[in-house]
C-alpha cells in the first residue's frame, strides 16, 4: 500500500540551527517524491521534488530508496521557514497509480 | 491564469444540511483531487479524477460525492452533513504526464457543520 510516515508533528528548533524533516515511504516500485510547504494564510505550494534534486530556500532533500526516506534538510534555519511540511509521493504508470498521496505533516517553528 | 479556485471560502452548515464545495482550475490539468485538512491529521484524499468523466475514491469517501463532467471543474457535494465533516477542504489540480508534476492548489474552504 502506499504510504507517507511523517513521525514528527511538531518540529521547534532556534534561528540558526540546522533542520531535518523526516519522511518515510512505503511504495511497491519507484515512486516521485514531493516535499509540499503551507505558509500560515498561504495555499500549500510545491518547495521541490526529488527527479529535480534542486535546492529551494536552501532546503535540499535526497531520496533514500534502501531507507525508503526522503528527509527534508537546511543547515540553518531561518525564522521565514516557519510553516507547515508536507510529505507527498506519486507513482508512474498512469491512471490511479499516479494519485497524489500526503503524509500527516510537521509544523517547523523557528525561533528567534 | 486564476490556477485553482475553491467557492466558498467559508461556510457553516446545519446537521443534515447538503451543500457543493465547487473547484474550477484554468490549466487543462487533467489530474484533480479533494483533500480534507484536520488539526493533527494532515491532509487525507477524499476522491480524485484522472479526466474529465473519470473519478476514484481516495482514503475518505463516505459522506461524499464528485463528479467531473468537465476538465476544468471538479464539484464536492456532501448530502447529509456531519459534524464530523467540520474540517478544511483543500482542492488541487496536477499535469501528470507533461513534465511537471506539481501540483497547484486552492485556497481552502472552511467548513463547519453544527
Amino acid at each position: 500500500a502506499q504510504r507517507v510516515t511523517q513521525p514528527e508533528k511538531l518540529l521547534s528548533v532556534f534561528k540558526g540551527a540546522p533542520v531535518e524533516l523526516k519522511c518515510n515511504y512505503s511504495y511497491s516500485g519507484s515512486p516521485e517524491l514531493f516535499w509540499y510547504v503551507q505558509y500560515s494564510r498561504q495555499r500549500l505550494q510545491l518547495l521541490l521534488r526529488h527527479i529535480s534534486r534542486e535546492s529551494i530556500k536552501g532546503f535540499t532533500a535526497d531520496l533514500n530508496k534502501g531507507e525508503t526516506s526522503f528527509h527534508l534538510k537546511k543547515p540553518f534555519a531561518q525564522e521565514e521557514d516557519s510553516a507547515m511540511y508536507y510529505c507527498a509521493l506519486s507513482g508512474h504508470g498512469g491512471g490511479a497509480t499516479n494519485k497524489l498521496i500526503f503524509g500527516t505533516g510537521t509544523l517547523l517553528a523557528v525561533q528567534p | 491564469n486564476a490556477g485553482v479556485t475553491q467557492t466558498p471560502k467559508f461556510r457553516i452548515l446545519k446537521i443534515g444540511q447538503s451543500m457543493t464545495l465547487q473547484c474550477t482550475q484554468d490549466m487543462n490539468h487533467n489530474y484533480m483531487y479533494w483533500y480534507r485538512q484536520d488539526p493533527g491529521m494532515g491532509l487525507k484524499l477524499i476522491y480524485y479524477s484522472v479526466g474529465a468523466g473519470i473519478t476514484d475514491k481516495g482514503e475518505v469517501p463516505n459522506g461524499y460525492n464528485v463528479s467531473r463532467s468537465t476538465t476544468e471543474d471538479f464539484p464536492l457535494r456532501l448530502e447529509l452533513a456531519a459534524p464530523s465533516q467540520t474540517s478544511v477542504y483543500f482542492c488541487a489540480s496536477q499535469d501528470y504526464g507533461q513534465g511537471e508534476e506539481k501540483a497547484f492548489f486552492g485556497q481552502g474552504t472552511r467548513l463547519t457543520v453544527v
